[in-house]
């Protein structure tokens, strides 16, 4: 499987814009770009994923680069409800295989 | 309702038992999956179910064996209980298709003492 690389940890200060960086050079062409969070204590939790352009949902905006290799979640306006793992993951649409899920990115929100 | 729910939430055990941790999903996704997450919160894969047949098993002791009755249940049961086996499991769930994004349950806490 693509492995994807991510920061350990971020900080954001709460109601500003926060960008979750995810590096994935080996990603393969039918892999599609997910991102999960998991709150404490909690199960994780789709946030978005894309093949190539950019998402956007209630939740989230994924912007994928132009090769594919990189990738990054935006939170428009972080709140302290946004404090969580963050794990950026690729998935194949083709077939029920394995996803590797990384360290993550534990996001910090500072009231 | 509960996309993906297991059972039981919390489980406290002794070293050498048998348990079973139980889950359903309610989406009619065709594949299954149990993570096991340890203290140090990495989350691992150790199974997965598609449409009733095994097609990942990562390295897992054999006293681990998932039992899949049908599409919407994947059971897992543990044989002589260690006190490695202390984490959480996570069921989930995906459908191939629009991504194939994965649904989780909300954990089963394992602690053998």
């Amino acid at each position: 499987d693509a492995k994807t690389t991510q920061p350990n940890s971020m900080e954001s200060n709460e109601e500003e814009p926060v960008h979750l960086p995810c590096n994935h050079s080996t990603i393969s062409g039918t892999d599609y770009i997910h991102w999960y969070r998991q709150l404490p204590s909690q199960g994780p939790e789709y946030v978005i994923h894309g093949l190539t352009s950019n998402v956007n949902n209630r939740m989230a905006s994924l912007a994928i680069a132009e090769d594919r290799k990189s990738s990054t979640l935006i939170l428009h306006r972080a709140t302290l409800r946004d404090a969580a793992v963050y794990y950026c993951i690729l998935r194949d649409d083709t077939n029920a295989g394995k996803s590797t899920f990384g360290d993550g990115t534990t996001l910090t929100v500072k009231p | 309702d509960t996309a993906v729910s297991q059972t039981p939430k919390y489980l406290v055990t002794q070293m050498g038992n048998d348990k079973s941790i139980k889950c359903e999903q309610n989406l009619g996704h065709d594949t299954m999956y149990w993570y096991k997450q340890d203290s140090k919160k990495f989350l691992k894969i150790m199974f997965s179910y598609n449409n009733k047949e095994l097609i990942i098993n990562e390295t897992v002791p054999n006293r681990f064996s998932p039992k899949s009755p049908d599409k919407a249940h994947l059971n897992l049961h543990i044989n002589s209980l260690e006190l490695g086996d202390s984490a959480v499991y996570f069921c989930a769930s995906s459908h191939r298709g629009s991504g194939n994004t994965i649904y989780f349950g909300e954990g089963s806490w394992l602690t053998v003492v």
